[in-house]
């Protein structure tokens, strides 16, 4: 059973440009989480989402930053017009419920020049 | 909002020697998640508490929750070098129907020399 997976593990941008990063949760998981980890610091919640639905977006940046979770597909985290203080560790978690462990992907370390 | 914190942020050790970690929430917690994170890594799941006062071992690993369910403690005993890495303690979003958003502590970075 493959675990969380995601991609890219590394991803530079310059300033402005977009950043995509995609998420596959465990199969049979329909819960997926965001969080971002600047260096030497704690995980912090951006979005929670639910196939098709966003469930809770409270700690996402109500600007440039957009998340999603088709019906088919990845979720996919998307940062428009990227600045320097976006740079950090993009963490992927799936549940297959609300309640309980959460299964973290390896992340995707994004650089913005 | 919900604030989990935890002490200290860094502790270095010998090996052998034991280690333990604090965690306090401003709320009261329905359960209380603990997870590792190597150096590089990803967090990785060590355990749920969710009875006040629950303690939990996993070989070196001691794991208590506070009775008033708002604090809790990881105790290894006789540090490993394979202890290294960063501990993380993280609680549920206090209600509403984000349960599943967990509030993660500031982590302490586990040093263990040999």
């Amino acid at each position: 059973n493959a675990g969380v997976m995601q991609n890219p593990r590394h991803l530079v941008r310059r300033r402005g440009q977009e950043a995509r990063l995609r998420c596959s949760p465990m199969k049979g998981h329909s819960h997926v989480y965001w969080y971002r980890q600047l260096p030497e610091e704690g995980l912090k919640f951006m979005v929670y989402l639910q196939k098709e639905n966003i469930i809770d977006e409270s700690g996402m940046p109500k600007e440039r930053f957009s998340a999603e979770f088709p019906k088919e597909g990845p979720s996919i985290l998307r940062i428009q017009q990227v600045v320097r203080g976006d740079s950090a560790a993009y963490f992927c978690a799936s549940s297959p419920g609300r309640v309980g462990e959460q299964f973290f992907g390896p992340g995707t370390r994004l650089t913005v020049l | 909002g919900q604030q989990v914190m935890q002490i200290p942020q860094y502790q270095h050790v010998q090996e052998g020697e034991d280690f333990t970690t604090y965690c306090n929430s401003s709320t009261t917690l329905s359960n209380i998640q603990w997870y590792k994170q190597r150096p590089g890594g990803h967090p990785v799941f060590l355990i749920q508490l969710v009875k006040s006062g629950e303690v939990k071992k996993q070989k070196r690993l001691t794991f208590q929750f506070g009775e008033a369910k708002k604090n809790s403690s990881l105790h290894i005993t006789a540090t490993q070098t394979t202890d290294v890495g960063t501990y993380f303690c993280a609680g549920p979003d206090a209600g509403g129907t984000s349960y599943g958003k967990l509030t993660f502590g500031q982590g302490t970075i586990l040093t263990v020399h040999p």
